[in-house]
C-alpha cells in the first residue's frame, strides 16, 4: 500500500486559514488523493479528493504538488467544529481505503 | 438518506459469547465495509463487500465473520473474541464505482471481558 506522511499534531487558532500537509512520494499515476476526518466519537467524514489539479469544494480546498508527491488540505477559515484527526489516503484501485496515522488538529478559541 | 446506520451502539460480550454487529444503508450503494479501530490509533480495514460478494479480507481471524444478505445490510458476526479484540468497529458504504468516497457509520463500541 502506498504510504503518505502527515505531521501527528497541528495548531491553529479559530477563524484563521489551515495549512494541512501530506508527503505521497511514492504515489503512482492513477492514485487518487483523499482527506477524509474523524471528529471526537464519530466515524470518518469525507472532506475532498482529487488526482492532478487543485480542487475546491464547501467544506476546504486541495493543492496538489506539479509532480504529485505532496498536497496540502486548506481549511480556509478555521471554527472549533474542525477539531478533528485528519488523514490523507492514497486511494489504489476501486476500493482499498487504508488509513494513516493522521494528523489531529487543535483548534484555539 | 444519506445516512449509514450501526447498531448497537455499544456492546459488551464474554469470551464465549456469540453477538453479531448490524450495518444498514438505503443510498443504493453497492459496496460495503468493515472497519476496526483501537483507541488513538487509525481504523483499519478488515472487509469489504462488492456487489453482496466478499471482495477483499484483509486477513482477519475466523472469530469475526462478515455477511452481506443484501445490498443494504451488512453483519459482522462475532465468536469467541478475546479481549484485545476490544475496539470501535466501523461500518462504510459506497456507490461501487471506482474511487468513490466512502461513508461512515458512528461506529459500534465493542468490549470483551
Amino acid at each position: 500500500d502506498a504510504k503518505t506522511t502527515q505531521p501527528n499534531s497541528m495548531e491553529s487558532n479559530e477563524e484563521e486559514p489551515v495549512h494541512l500537509p501530506c508527503n505521497h512520494s511514492t504515489i503512482s499515476g492513477t492514485d487518487y488523493i483523499h482527506w477524509y476526518r474523524q471528529l471526537p466519537s464519530q466515524g470518518p467524514e469525507y472532506v475532498i479528493h482529487g488526482l492532478t489539479s487543485n480542487v475546491n469544494n464547501r467544506m476546504a480546498s486541495l493543492a496538489i504538488a506539479e509532480d504529485r508527491k505532496s498536497s496540502t488540505l486548506i481549511l480556509h477559515r478555521a471554527t472549533l467544529r474542525d477539531a478533528a484527526v485528519y488523514y490523507c489516503i492514497l486511494l489504489q484501485g476501486a476500493q482499498k481505503l487504508v488509513f494513516g496515522q493522521g494528523t489531529r488538529l487543535t483548534i484555539n478559541p | 438518506d444519506t445516512e449509514v446506520t450501526q447498531t448497537p451502539k455499544h456492546l459488551v460480550m464474554g469470551m464465549t459469547n456469540k453477538k453479531s454487529l448490524k450495518c444498514e444503508q438505503h443510498m443504493g450503494h453497492r459496496a460495503m465495509y468493515w472497519y476496526k479501530q483501537k483507541a488513538k490509533k487509525p481504523p483499519e480495514l478488515m472487509f469489504v463487500y462488492s456487489y453482496e460478494k466478499l471482495s477483499i479480507n484483509e486477513s482477519v481471524p475466523s472469530r469475526f465473520s462478515p455477511e452481506c444478505p443484501n445490498s443494504s445490510l451488512l453483519n459482522l458476526h462475532l465468536h469467541a473474541l478475546q479481549p484485545e479484540d476490544s475496539a470501535l468497529y466501523l461500518c462504510a458504504s459506497s456507490p461501487g464505482r471506482v474511487r468513490e468516497k466512502l461513508f461512515f457509520g458512528s461506529g459500534t463500541q465493542l468490549s470483551v471481558l
